[in-house]
């Protein structure tokens, strides 16, 4: 069973400042890796998607990268602002499966 | 772009009901997926269709049951609710090698 976990849980940070979000998973055998922003009581809305013969993706001020091997994403956002303030959630798919296995999330507050 | 639609957004019901929620995949995309978030947790998987056959169940009480229609829409049919149903409930939708998107969920509440 795939475990993804997400670290850290909560990160509060001064506007301007660049995230590290952290996500692992324990079955590298995966077919690809999505992150996500969830607004409060919100829906998710998917950030970037990694395929797994893909090291990385960028969209604006956001970077994700993906290591297999060591069963690994990291998701970079550059020079925060209050609006990025959500709950950021890594999922991942592996081979010859539908679902998606998620992490529990990190919660970003950017303080202006 | 078209996006996943669901129905209601919001939905109040007591012990006991029934309650019904839908979704409209986006078009051309052949798998539909149905998640509940509890308040404070990530969401988990309910139930999954594959060009309308289940292909996938997940931690789905037995009083669930979904399905999806010839027009590709599906439906969560939940009987004898309880309190414990209360959450977000999400369907998305999928091309097999692409992300999901996900829809804006129904907030289903017990009372």
């Amino acid at each position: 069973k795939q475990e993804v976990t997400q670290i850290p849980a909560a990160l509060s940070v001064p506007e301007g400042e660049n995230l590290v979000l952290n996500c692992s998973f324990t079955d590298s055998a995966i077919y690809n890796l999505q992150w996500f922003r969830q607004d409060p009581g919100k829906g998710l809305t998917s950030l970037l998607l990694i395929q797994s013969s893909q090291r990385e993706q960028t969209s604006g001020r956001l970077n994700a990268s993906l290591d297999k091997s060591s069963g690994r994403s990291t998701l970079y956002i550059a020079a925060s602002q209050p609006g990025d303030s959500a709950t950021y959630l890594c999922a991942v798919r592996i081979t010859n499966d539908y679902k998606l296995s998620f992490g529990a999330g990190t919660t970003v507050t950017v303080r202006a | 772009a078209a996006g996943v639609i669901q129905s209601p957004r919001h939905l109040i019901k007591e012990k006991r009901e029934t309650a019904t929620l839908k979704c409209y995949p986006i078009p051309r995309h052949d798998t539909v997926y149905w998640y509940q978030q509890g308040p404070g947790q990530d969401p988990q998987f309910l139930i999954s269709f594959y060009e309308k056959m289940q292909s996938d169940k997940g931690s789905i009480p037995d009083r669930f049951s979904a399905q999806q229609f010839s027009d590709y829409h599906s439906e969560l049919n939940m009987s004898s609710l309880e309190l414990g149903d209360s959450a977000l409930y999400f369907c998305a939708s999928s091309l097999f090698q692409d992300g999901y998107t996900f829809g804006s969920g129904t907030r289903l509440t017990v009372v």
